[in-house]
């Protein structure tokens, strides 16, 4: 089974740094995403791990640690249309490569 | 089309009525997904569709929920007998095998 966990809801200062965290416990890690969500909109993907390291895509990185089971998404120079939710995803390759979600987590960027 | 499409974007049905929702997915895409996201929550796995593969139904929540899909093409979610407890957005998506999942933009399911 899987069993993703993120904080429910953070808030950040625009033009600060970041971090969201997640944690994860799978049966057959073999990928890990994050996605954006606008409120009332849907998901965009932000970012793709699979192997260990930090993978950078301008403001916005991200990091897995498979033997932590742990990842994080850090968004620097934020602005206040990052204010969203963002959810962390991996996949289950003993699942036939099904993709499960966390509860995501809410940011909202203050000015 | 270019997209993952879902229609109807809303639906506004009457307790115990049957209500059907459609995807279609990005053309090409063998792997198609159905999540449900309540209001504030996150993304709850329904179902998962893989090529001719037998399909992942263990997200279902009851035997009310059913899905099919039309070999690597257009998908149905029906859910019987709704209950208000069914009112929810429902996310389509789909990909190419290991890639990123396109999302369509949901259909919005509110029971009276």
């Amino acid at each position: 089974g899987q069993n993703i966990d993120q904080p429910t809801e953070m808030t950040a200062t625009e033009g600060a740094i970041v971090q969201i965290n997640c944690t994860y416990q799978t049966s057959g890690f073999n990928g890990l995403f994050w996605y954006q969500q606008h409120a009332g909109e849907a998901p965009t993907f932000l970012s793709y791990n699979v192997l260990d390291g930090l993978e950078e895509k301008g403001r916005f990185s991200s990091f897995l640690s498979r033997s932590k089971g742990y990842s994080y998404l850090l968004l620097k120079e934020l602005q206040m249309k990052d204010s969203a939710s963002y959810l962390c995803a991996v996949r289950d390759l003993t699942g036939a490569n099904n993709l499960f979600f966390g509860t995501g987590t809410r940011l909202t960027v203050i000015p | 089309g270019a997209g993952v499409s879902q229609s109807p974007s809303n639906k506004v049905t009457e307790k115990g009525k049957d209500v059907e929702l459609r995807c279609d997915p990005i053309s090409g895409h063998t792997a198609l997904y159905w999540y449900r996201q309540r209001l504030g929550q996150g993304l709850e796995f329904l179902i998962y569709f893989q090529g001719n593969s037998a399909p992942d139904k263990s997200g279902l929540p009851s035997d009310r929920f059913s899905a099919e899909r039309t070999g690597e093409s257009v998908s149905t979610l029906t859910i019987q007998r709704t209950q208000q407890e069914d009112s929810a957005v429902y996310l389509c998506a789909s990909s190419s095998p290991g890639q990123k999942l396109f999302f369509g933009s949901g259909t919005q399911l509110s029971v009276l």
